[in-house]
């Protein structure tokens, strides 16, 4: 089954600084990579995503980058702010098959930005 | 449109009760997904549905799970003779109906403490 390693598992950035987190993934065939925020106690919540056809997208301070020949894409988040501090889950979706549909998420980033 | 709705989103049982969870989809969605996060853990698929339906149960353990979507009302992840090992928070996503790698909105969770 696919594989995703996330790290690195705790960062610290002072406020304006960049952070970035970086997943790499094992299936080829995975297409959709989507990244969640999660704050204590609360849902996952869906900040940006990229599909294999695109190399970079960019929401305002949020960017993602996918490298598909060397299965690995990063999270960018730029002038960073203390409301950013929040666990972040990169995600890989299922590239068919028994994986159609299923998400398979990285081990998680403990964001701590301070001002 | 009101988003992915889980109840109840605390739940108390005694080791050996059954547990009920409830998930209602965003509308328009017709595919479901249950996902466990253990404490200070990620986000670990169990199960996909759509109406009638399990497409995918890769995730879940073998015995005392099961799950279902009715043609009518709200998904259901049943967890039959509970045990402390089963606490944790169950959230259920959603996607619309289009196929293969659709965004999945979460759920706001169901908290299970297992007595």
């Amino acid at each position: 089954g696919e594989n995703v390693e996330q790290h690195p598992s705790t960062l610290s950035v002072q406020e304006g600084d960049s952070a970035v987190i970086k997943c790499t993934y094992s299936d080829s065939a995975s297409n959709y990579f989507p990244w969640y925020k999660q704050e204590l106690g609360k849902r996952p919540q869906l900040i940006i995503d990229i599909r294999s056809n695109v190399g970079e997208k960019k929401d305002q301070r949020i960017a993602v980058t996918l490298n598909k020949t060397a299965k690995h894409f990063s999270l960018h988040i730029t002038e960073t702010q203390p409301e950013d501090s929040a666990v972040y889950f990169c995600a890989v979706l299922g590239g068919g098959g028994t994986s159609y549909g299923k998400l398979t998420f990285g081990q998680g980033t403990i964001l701590t930005v301070h001002p | 449109n009101a988003g992915v709705m889980q109840n109840p989103r605390h739940l108390v049982r005694r080791r050996g009760q059954e547990a009920r969870l409830r998930c209602s989809p965003m509308k328009g969605h017709s595919h479901v997904y249950w996902y466990r996060q253990l404490p200070e853990e990620g986000l670990k698929f169990m199960v996909y549905l759509q109406k009638e339906n399990i497409i995918d149960e890769s995730g879940m353990p073998k015995e005392r799970f099961s799950a279902e979507f009715p043609k009518e009302g709200p998904s259901i992840l049943r967890i039959q003779q509970v045990v402390r090992g089963d606490s944790a928070a169950y959230f259920c996503a959603s996607s619309p109906p289009m196929g293969f790698g659709d965004t999945q909105y979460f759920g706001p969770g169901t908290r299970l403490t297992v007595l």
